[in-house]
């Protein structure tokens, strides 16, 4: 049963803590991706990642962190210099290397909440 | 300008009737375009996807890609309560694999009995 998923699916935290979450995926992707969603927004892109020990910064990288060890595996930390945490985390994937398709597939997401 | 732009609604729509939605995008660059479906509280679910000027038609989902005009839209025939959703449109710049999908804000459908 192929798929993506994100542990935990809520999230609480202290300010001031460092906390990952988990993004794992065995559809044998290349590309992985996470966003954060806010309430009536669209997605915002944090990093991403089209190989293993490789990724980028996207458009709101400032305040998050990523590793890239396993083709599987793309956990984010969201440390404590992140100003505003608390949002809907979205992890994707997607095989860019099947043609130039690009279709990114999402997991279930992860709902931090930060006091 | 922003590069993918949707009209957030709500768009409230009779059942069994026509739901249309739209989308227009800046790049005219962009190669790929998408249809995700998300559920309030749940993650954006792929639902379309469509490469050449046209329609692309898949059961109750009808995609049109206009090019020329930079506009993609969705057209839901016999709506049902179930189609009661916030629809994404997604736009991908070029072929490369360093290419970025860019997101609008999304349209919220309402189905109404």
């Amino acid at each position: 049963d192929g798929g993506i998923t994100q542990s935990p699916k809520y999230l609480f935290r202290k300010e001031g803590q460092n906390v990952t979450l988990s993004c794992e995926q065995n559809l044998n992707h290349d590309a992985m991706y996470w966003y954060r969603q806010d309430p009536g927004q669209g997605l915002r892109l944090i990093y991403y990642s089209q190989i293993v020990n490789d990724f980028q910064k996207g458009d709101i990288a400032e305040g998050y962190s990523v590793s890239r060890e396993k083709k599987e595996s793309f956990p984010l930390t969201v440390t404590s210099a992140q100003k505003n945490p608390t949002a809907f985390y979205l992890c994707a994937s997607s095989a860019p290397d099947r043609g130039p398709t690009y279709e990114q597939y999402f997991g279930p997401g992860t709902r931090l909440t930060v006091t | 300008q922003k590069e993918v732009e949707q009209n957030s609604g709500p768009l409230s729509v009779p059942e069994g009737a026509i739901a249309s939605l739209n989308c227009t995008y800046s790049d005219r660059g962009s190669q790929s375009f998408f249809w995700y479906r998300q559920y309030s509280g749940k993650s954006p679910e792929l639902i379309m996807s469509i490469y050449s000027n046209g329609d692309k038609e898949d059961g109750r989902f009808t995609a049109q890609l206009n090019k020329a005009s930079q506009y993609v839209s969705l057209l839901i025939r016999d709506s049902q309560p179930s189609d009661s959703a916030t629809y994404l449109c997604a736009v991908i710049q070029g072929y490369s694999s360093a290419s970025k999908i860019i997101f609008g804000s999304g349209t919220r459908l309402s189905i109404r009995p």
